[in-house]
């Protein structure tokens, strides 16, 4: 079965850092576009980072410097790696496949919150 | 960064009647390769979002067919033919050609 799960969300301080986990079964992420969308409570959707080919990254400009996406090909796993962080950086983040120029398959999410 | 802007927002409809969503982007979502990769979700409360719609009017595994979608360039539309209850949450427009790829503000669709 396809499936991605994430984990590492939890409370932090501002300014602190955390990196979120994502597993993935029944695909390999090594040859996957993988992503990071994150929705802050009651609010839209939002876009973060993609890793794809060999190690090639891009970041939406609110977490680029402060945010870096990675993956472990040995555990097909996916990380998240976030610095720096903000009160508005509070969000339940997913973690997604892309294929054909869009997410197909979405984790549960993990929440990540910023506060003091 | 290419803006998605969804209408209506909000959208109160009557069980077994039709239902439309439109998503206009700042500018044109066709590809280098020819393709245009626009799609659309539907998030129901607490659970991720699910693909209903990709590269414009194709259908995802699973989704029935009251669900369609057209559009090309710059304008998109998402419909459903006839609203059942398990239909309602909001559903959000989602652009894959360029990074940074965006979302559409989300538009809630609710039964009367």
């Amino acid at each position: 079965e396809v499936q991605l799960v994430e984990s590492g969300g939890g409370m932090i301080q501002p300014g602190g850092s955390l990196r979120l986990s994502c597993a993935a079964s029944g695909f390999t992420v090594s040859t996957s576009y993988m992503t990071w969308v994150r929705q802050a409570p009651g609010k839209g959707l939002e876009w973060v980072s993609v890793i794809y080919g060999g190690d090639n990254t891009y970041y939406a400009d609110s977490v680029k410097g402060r945010f870096t996406i990675s993956r472990d090909n040995s555990k097909n796993t996916v990380s998240l790696q976030m610095n720096s962080l903000r009160a508005e950086d509070t969000a339940v983040y997913y973690c997604t496949r892309a294929q054909t120029g869009t997410l197909t398959i979405w984790g549960q999410g993990t929440m990540l919150t910023v506060s003091s | 960064e290419i803006v998605m802007t969804q209408t209506p927002l909000s959208s109160p409809v009557t069980l077994g009647q039709p239902a439309s969503i439109s998503c206009r982007s700042s500018q044109s979502l066709v590809s280098s390769d020819g393709n245009t990769y626009l799609s659309w979700f539907h998030q129901r409360p607490g659970q991720p979002p699910r693909l209903l719609i990709y590269k414009i009017s194709n259908r995802f595994s699973g989704v029935p067919d009251r669900f369609s979608g057209s559009g090309a360039g710059t304008d998109f539309t998402l419909k459903i033919s006839r609203v059942e209850a398990e239909d309602v949450g909001i559903y959000y427009c989602f652009q894959g050609t360029q990074f940074p790829c965006t979302f559409g503000q989300g538009t809630k669709l609710a039964i009367k």
